[in-house]
């Protein structure tokens, strides 16, 4: 079985300043990971994911992320907060043979200050 | 826009009543899988249809009900509601249930609240 962990529940950061959303997973095959963000009464919007190519990921709205496999992890960067950045992102993993199937995080709100 | 619609957006239902919530996936998309996601929670995968049968259930129990039909939409029902079932349910409609190139598209949800 899969899981995916986001510590913390917030994170609040300067608008211009670094975004980093932390994301560690657990697999017993090699993993696709994703990540998502989710604006206030909408559904889920897919930034980047993870398919065992690179393992730096480039996604939408400048967003980045990068594999880790001797850390488990797959954490979001961006490194210029924007005030439209302020949403909820959430990561996911599936596997090969399942990867429409998602485990999710419980999700980090992102807040943006002037 | 992903191309993916539910119905309807917002909900009331009573505890013990029956809901029908609708799912048309994205031109081409054969796949569809439906998530539950709490106030504050992350989505659950409930369960996944794949041309018109289920591929895949979540853990959750037998009164959460789907179908797919020819046109790869896709009804969740669920029977016998209860106070927790109050959530937004995502529809999620892909390529196909395997293919590491597929992009997933979720649509904007159904809220559902039991009272």
């Amino acid at each position: 079985a899969q899981s995916v962990t986001q510590l913390g529940s917030h994170v609040s950061v300067s608008e211009g300043a670094l975004v980093l959303l932390r994301c560690n997973y657990s697999s017993s095959v090699p993993p696709y990971l994703f990540w998502y963000v989710q604006y206030p009464n909408q559904g889920l919007q897919l930034l980047l994911k993870y398919t065992s190519a690179a393992t730096l990921v480039k996604g939408i709205n400048g967003f980045e992320a990068e594999f880790k496999k001797s850390e488990t992890s797959f954490h979001l960067t961006k490194p210029s907060a924007h005030m439209s950045d302020a949403a909820e992102y959430f990561c996911a993993v599936s596997v090969p043979g399942a990867n429409s199937k998602l485990t999710f995080g419980k999700g980090i709100t992102l807040s943006v200050r002037p | 826009e992903t191309g993916v619609t539910q119905s309807p957006t917002h909900l009331i239902k009573t505890r013990g009543q029956q809901v029908t919530l609708r799912c048309s996936s994205q031109s081409g998309h054969n796949t569809v899988s439906w998530y539950q996601q709490a106030l504050g929670q992350g989505p659950q995968f409930i369960f996944q249809y794949y041309r018109e049968e289920e591929n895949g259930r979540g853990n959750f129990p037998p009164r959460f009900s789907g179908l797919q039909f020819p046109n790869y939409s896709s009804e969740l029902n669920v029977n016998a509601l209860e106070l927790d079932d109050s959530a937004l349910y995502l529809c999620a409609s892909s390529g196909g249930p395997t293919d590491s190139g597929n992009t997933i598209y979720f649509g904007e949800g159904s809220w559902l609240t039991v009272v």
